[in-house]
Formats: C-alpha cells, structure tokens, sequence
C-alpha cells in the first residue's frame, strides 16, 4: 500500500531559524513521484517541487532546500532562515497513480 | 483566469439538501482531479477526469457524490442528500498534460462545506 507519514503535527520557531520538516513515504513500486505543496491560510496548495524515484539529487532553491534518500524512504524539505511568510500548512505527497498525501505539518515563524 | 478558480468559496448546507460544487480549471489543462480535505488532514482523492471522460471515481465515497465535466472544461462535484460527516474542504486541482505521475497538479482555493 502506499503511504506518506508527516510525524511532525506542528512546528514553531522564531524567525531566521532553520527548520526542517520530515516526510517518510511507503510503496512498493519502483516508479513513482514525490512532491512538496504550501497550503497558506488562503487554502490553495502551491506547488514547490516535484521529484521522481531515479533522481537522487538534492535540490536548492533560494532558501528552500530537499534532501531525498530512497534508502530511507524519506524526502525532507529544510527552509533555512525562516521567515514570517513561510508560516503555513506543508504537505509531502506521493503519486504512484494517484497523489496521496501527508496528514501535513503546520509550520509558525514567529518575528 | 491564470489560475484553478473554485465556487462558492464556502458554502452551508442543511442536511438532506443537495448541493453543487464549481471548479473552473486553468485553461487548456487536458486533466481535472477532485480532492476532499477533512479537518487538519491532508487532501483525499475523490475523482480524475481526462478531457470529458471520468477515468476515475475510485475516491467518491458513496453514490451521494457525483462528479462530471461534460465539455472538457469546467467540472461540477454534486452532492445529493448531504450528511454532516460530508462537511469539509473539497479541492480541485487541474494539470496540463494526460494524468501521468509526473504531472504538476495545480490548486484551486477550495470549497469550504458546511452540512448543519
């Protein structure tokens, strides 16, 4: 079956922190894709990277940046100098047919 | 419009009555998908459309839902004798391409349902 854990309910730092915001996946299947989506208080997810299962790489992007292991089934999104902006609800989502997603973490950046 | 635009934006209803739900996805995106977000959980797949072909309604939790796309664009999710375990957040979400797993899914802001 597939599956994405999002153990970490809720987060709070104070800004410029780093933080980084866990997601461990489950499938069986070799092939598949893994995304990361921003849910603001104004309820649209927004996409922030998409990653598929051949592609090891680690990627950075601004202040954001994704650590992906396939030996530990995890794909971790660390925001480095956290800001007020970055407060929001995060998902990690896995799509092997369809795109199933994380209970999410809600991240509070505090000035 | 630039973006997944999604009507009425909130929405109460009494139980028993039905209701309909509007997502306008963004224009030229071959795909259209359906989720339902409970409380503090993450996006559950209800229902996938290609075109104007429903390939998928795996996710619909009873034959009180029922989803369709008749041209290709716009799509409308109705629900018929709403209960209150159907209050939540219901998604849709529109892509460019055919529903392959790499495909970005592009969100609208949701429609927030109330069942009284």
């Amino acid at each position: 079956a597939q599956k994405v854990t999002q153990a970490q309910t809720e987060i709070s730092v104070v800004e410029k922190e780093d933080v980084t915001l866990d997601c461990v996946y489950e499938t069986r299947d070799t092939t598949y894709y893994l995304f990361w989506y921003k849910q603001p208080p104004s309820g649209e997810l927004v996409f922030l990277i998409r990653r598929n299962s051949f592609d090891e790489q680690n990627e950075i992007s601004g202040r954001y940046s994704w650590n992906f292991q396939k030996s530990t089934s995890s794909f971790n999104f660390t925001i480095t100098a956290s800001q007020v902006v970055d407060s929001a609800v995060y998902f990690c989502a896995l799509n092997t047919d369809k795109l199933i997603f994380g209970t999410g973490t809600r991240l509070q950046v505090f000035p | 419009g630039a973006g997944v635009s999604q009507s009425p934006r909130y929405k109460v209803a009494k139980r028993g009555q039905d209701v309909a739900l509007r997502c306008d996805p963004i224009s030229g995106h071959v795909s259209l998908f359906w989720y339902q977000q409970a409380l503090g959980q993450g996006p559950e797949f209800l229902t996938y459309f290609q075109n104007e072909a429903q390939l998928d309604k795996s996710g619909l939790p009873s034959d009180r839902f029922f989803a369709e796309r008749p041209e290709g664009s716009v799509s409308t999710l109705k629900i018929q004798r709403t209960q209150q375990e159907d209050s939540a957040v219901y998604l849709c979400a529109s892509s460019l391409d055919w529903g392959g797993l790499r495909n970005i899914q592009y969100f609208g802001a949701g429609t927030r349902l109330s069942v009284l």
